[in-house]
């Protein structure tokens, strides 16, 4: 069974911290890995994706990925009270064009 | 962002009877998904679609089937809904292309089963 695991929190941040948010995931086939925002009530939309390893930044958002350890993590600069949302890790299950989900971790920024 | 249009938005029934949702896209996408999303379960695929009449299942299929005729339009079907089937359904739409194509999500439909 492919699996997809984060933590589900809350994980509470002050505004203006970064915000670290991790994922593992258990097949090794895995290629490309998404990362979504989801409020309240709203469907997720995406953040950004990264498919090599190393960093990839993208404003505010810098994705990581270490294949070998088989994570791939999140890191939000200058936190924001509009970041608060639950964030969503899929990865590409091998030769389809289907995701495998994780539970999402709900994050909270403090004012 | 793709144009993913899901109707309707929000449906009370009964259990035993049967309901349709639908999925209508203007992107051309060739890929097309029906997730439920329940509180500690993230989404869960229920079927997909890689072109017109081919479908598959996902990993929670039973009780749903689902049509594609026509590229733009995909549709869900619950024969007989029961109350386990209470659940926010998300479609969503992936274009071809590389692995690297992200899949983008309509805005949902909140089902309750009575």
């Amino acid at each position: 069974q492919k699996e997809v695991e984060q933590n589900s929190g809350p994980l509470s941040v002050p505004e203006g911290a970064i915000a670290s948010l991790n994922c593992t995931y258990s097949d090794r086939g895995s290629q490309s890995f998404f990362w979504y925002r989801q409020y309240s009530g709203k469907s997720p939309e995406l953040i950004m994706f990264i498919y090599s390893n190393g960093d990839k930044e993208d404003g505010r958002f810098t994705a990581q990925l270490n294949k070998a350890s088989q994570y791939v993590s999140l890191l939000i600069r200058d936190s924001q009270p509009s970041d608060s949302a639950t964030y969503l890790c899929a990865v590409n299950s091998g030769s389809n064009y289907q995701l495998i989900w994780g539970a999402g971790t709900k994050l909270i920024i403090k004012p | 962002d793709a144009g993913i249009t899901q109707s309707p938005r929000h449906k009370v029934t009964e259990t035993g009877t049967p309901v349709t949702l639908r999925c209508h896209q203007t992107e051309n996408h060739r890929y097309m998904y029906w997730y439920r999303q329940d509180p500690g379960h993230g989404l869960r695929l229920i079927h997909y679609s890689y072109g017109v009449k081919d479908t598959d299942k996902g990993e929670v299929s039973d009780g749903y089937s689902v049509s594609r005729s026509k590229t733009e339009d995909f549709l869900l079907t619950l024969e007989s809904a029961t109350s386990s089937q209470t659940s926010v359904y998300f479609c969503a739409t992936r274009g071809e292309g590389s692995r690297n194509q992200p899949q983008h999500f309509g805005d949902g439909t909140r089902l309750s089963i009575l």
